[in-house]
């Protein structure tokens, strides 16, 4: 089966430092979401993308917070500074689009600790 | 009010009972109705995708859109402990709007 690639699956860090997180979306797929899961809020979108061109990051905290899709293979989402409010999972998902939609993947997630 | 609601649950079931879960929605651009299932630790997994109002069957499972009470459900028929999950209605028109979730657990 196809499948979203999300690396790293956990990262402890300090707060202050940046982070890095990384999608491999399924080959094809035209759309890559950029979600945040905590207890509190549910999944909560952060960024999207169609054909690689940012089409909503109005859920990111603009200071901090990045989303870029260098090529059609790696979506990357960077926090700079790490507060430890951004402790939480970071889901990739991707989907085709195209005309209608058709549903989105979701990769396993990476797990956040800002200490 | 939130643009999707969803009863966090937790919802108990015997095995073998039927299963409603159920989403209300205030955003009538929404065209496409999905629900997830989430085990713990794991990313969501797309179970059933419907698009305007009616039913739809897969298995065990049949989805239901009602677009003129902006409302949506998902029922499971002959419920397993293996369905012991976080079930998210998702909905979307330009972008992608998730339900927090109703937890599960189908007890043997």
């Amino acid at each position: 089966d196809a499948r979203v690639t999300q690396t790293p699956r956990h990262k402890v860090t300090e707060m202050g430092q940046e982070v890095t997180m990384r999608c491999q979306p399924i080959l094809g797929h035209n759309t890559v979401f950029w979600y945040r899961q905590t207890m509190m809020q549910g999944l909560e979108l952060l960024a999207y993308f169609r054909n690689r061109a940012p089409l909503d990051d109005s859920g990111m905290p603009k200071d901090r917070f990045s989303a870029e899709m260098p090529d059609a293979t790696l979506a990357t989402l960077k926090i700079q500074p790490s507060e430890p409010r951004d402790s939480a999972v970071y889901f990739c998902a991707s989907g085709l689009v195209f005309g209608q939609s058709y549903g989105y993947t979701f990769g396993s997630g990476t797990r956040l600790t800002v200490v | 009010q939130k643009e999707v609601e969803q009863d966090p649950g937790p919802l108990s079931v015997p095995e073998g009972a039927i299963v409603s879960l159920n989403c209300t929605y205030s955003n009538s651009a929404f065209q496409y109705f999905m629900w997830y299932r989430q085990y713990s630790r794991k990313g969501p997994e797309l179970l059933m995708y419907t698009y305007s109002s009616g039913n739809k069957e897969d298995g065990r499972f049949t989805a239901q859109v009602d677009k003129s009470s902006k409302y949506i459900s998902l029922f499971i028929r002959d419920s397993q402990p293996s369905d012991s999950a976080t079930y998210l209605c998702a909905m979307q028109d330009s972008t992608l709007t998730f339900g927090k979730g109703t937890m599960l657990l189908v007890s043997p």
